[in-house]
C-alpha cells in the first residue's frame, strides 16, 4: 500500500515570500500524485496532478510542483504567496492499477500574514 | 446545483443514536468514497465504492457501514455513534483513470455528545 509523508505541519510566511511544501511518497510501483487546497470552511479542490511527462507541472492560481521520481518527492512550490493562500495543503497519491484509491498525508497549514 | 452533494452539512447527535449521512453526484462518476477528515491526521478512507455492487473497507471502516442505493447515491451510517467519531466526513467521485482526480462535496460536520 501506498504511504504519503508531509514534511511540515503549520508553515507561516509573510506576502510575497517564496512557498515550497514538502511531500513524499512510498509505493514501489507507478503512481499519480496530487496537490490538494482546502481553504478555511470548504471542500477540497484540485491544485495540479501528475500522471506522466514533464516531471514540473503547472496547476491554478500560480502553483507548480516537480515529481522527482528517484526522491519519491513531489514537492509544491509558488514564487511569491498572498493572504489569499492561507488554507491548507493536502499532498496525494494513488497506484497505477486502476483498483487504488487516494491516500493523502496529513496536510499543511499555510499561514501568510499580509 | 453542486456536483456533489452532501446532507446534512452540519449534524449534532447523541452517543449511541444512529445517524445516515447522505451523499449524491451529478458526475456521473462510478467511484464513490467516503473518507473522514481529524485535525493533524489528514483525509482517512473509511469506505469506497467502485461500481453499484461493489463495496470495501478503507483503512478506518469500524464502527461505520455504507449503502450504494445507486450510480449517484452514497450513503455513510454510524450504527451507534461514539464521540470519537465527531469528525468533518467527505464524499467524493471518480471515474477510474482518475484523469481529474477526486471531486469532493462540502463535507458533513458531525457532532457526537
Amino acid at each position: 500500500a501506498q504511504s504519503v509523508s508531509q514534511h511540515n505541519h503549520h508553515v507561516i510566511l509573510s506576502e510575497a515570500a517564496s512557498l515550497e511544501l514538502g511531500c513524499n511518497y512510498s509505493y514501489g510501483g507507478t503512481v499519480n500524485l496530487f496537490w490538494y487546497v482546502q481553504y478555511p470552511g470548504q471542500h477540497l479542490q484540485l491544485l495540479l496532478k501528475y500522471f506522466s511527462g514533464d516531471p514540473l507541472v503547472k496547476g491554478i492560481k500560480g502553483f507548480e510542483a516537480e515529481f522527482i521520481k528517484s526522491k519519491f518527492s513531489f514537492n509544491l512550490r509558488k514564487p511569491s504567496v498572498q493572504w489569499s493562500d492561507t488554507a491548507e495543503y493536502f499532498c496525494a497519491v494513488n497506484a497505477r492499477s486502476g483498483y487504488s484509491t487516494l491516500t493523502f498525508g496529513k496536510g499543511t497549514m499555510l499561514l501568510v500574514s499580509p | 446545483d453542486a456536483d456533489v452533494t452532501q446532507t446534512p452539512r452540519n449534524r449534532i447527535t447523541k452517543t449511541g443514536k444512529r445517524i445516515m449521512l447522505e451523499c449524491s453526484q451529478t458526475k456521473g462518476h462510478d467511484r464513490m468514497y467516503w473518507y473522514r477528515q481529524d485535525p493533524g491526521l489528514g483525509l482517512r478512507l473509511i469506505y469506497y465504492s467502485f461500481d453499484v455492487k461493489d463495496i470495501n473497507k478503507g483503512e478506518i471502516s469500524d464502527g461505520y457501514s455504507v449503502s450504494r442505493q445507486a450510480q449517484a447515491k452514497f450513503s455513510l451510517s454510524l450504527e451507534s455513534a461514539i464521540p470519537n467519531q465527531t469528525a468533518l466526513y467527505f464524499c467524493a467521485t471518480s471515474d477510474w483513470t482518475v484523469t481529474y482526480g477526486y471531486t469532493f462535496g462540502s463535507g458533513t460536520r458531525l457532532t457526537v455528545v
